[in-house]
């Protein structure tokens, strides 16, 4: 078993959607939560990163985190066309950067 | 663009071969990092150099290696390529080497060995 599961989808959804992402983990030590956007063809970019338990809002994103459960998400309000991507958990238990691992992505299209 | 340079962006070479991919990283930052992705493996740290030194290891084969130079540009060799070894390497770049660090991907350079 992984360390972090992650749906592969595809996740399909019309545009305007809320859409939902999520990662469940099996370390309960992690203590370091955050999102990558991946385009086609393009390396990973930070979306959210959240240290411990609760909410992040950013814009139309936000992150949760339930520490009790070992689940995160991540929520995309009034999706667009433009968020279509691969959507990358990733976690860690330290503090070095090193230490993160990424779930293997969930692939989201959004349909215009 | 993330500001963090990969060459090449492609390659095909043949098994048993060598190839050595390069990164420039962001201005400023001191952290590279090295990464694979491929399908069945999703993304996994490979090696982490800070400011010319080796900082980190993580599923890196002993085959490959990297390096940094003192202008902070950073080499990864790959030797006696096998099919296996076909997949998307990134190089990535922070400021610092903790997780609070915003770690900045370049574009990858897609190796295909056949």
């Amino acid at each position: 078993q992984k360390e972090v599961e992650q749906d592969p989808g595809p996740l399909s959804v019309p545009e305007g959607a809320i859409v939902s992402l999520n990662c469940t983990y099996s370390n309960s030590a992690f203590q370091y939560f955050m999102w990558y956007r991946q385009y086609s063809r393009k390396g990973p970019e930070l979306l959210m990163y959240t240290y411990s338990s609760g909410n992040k809002e950013d814009g139309r994103f936000t992150a949760q985190v339930d520490k009790s459960s070992k689940y995160i998400s991540l929520f995309i309000r009034d999706s667009q066309p433009s968020d279509s991507a691969t959507y990358l958990c990733a976690m860690s238990a330290y503090s070095s950067a090193s230490k993160i691992i990424f779930g293997s992505g969930t692939r989201l299209s959004i349909r215009p | 663009d993330s500001g963090v340079t990969q060459t090449p962006k492609h390659l095909i070479t043949a098994t048993g071969q060598r190839v050595t991919l390069r990164c420039s990283p962001r201005s400023g930052d001191l952290s590279v990092y090295w990464y694979q992705q491929s399908l069945d493996q999703g993304l996994q740290f490979l090696i982490q150099y800070y400011n010319g030194e080796e900082r980190a290891k993580g599923n890196i084969l002993e085959r490959f290696s990297a390096q940094q130079f003192p202008d902070l540009h950073s080499e990864l060799n790959l030797s006696s390529l096998e099919l296996g070894d076909s997949a998307l390497y990134f190089c990535a770049s922070s400021v610092g080497s903790g997780v609070g660090n915003t770690i900045y991907f370049g574009e990858g350079s897609w190796l295909t060995v056949v």
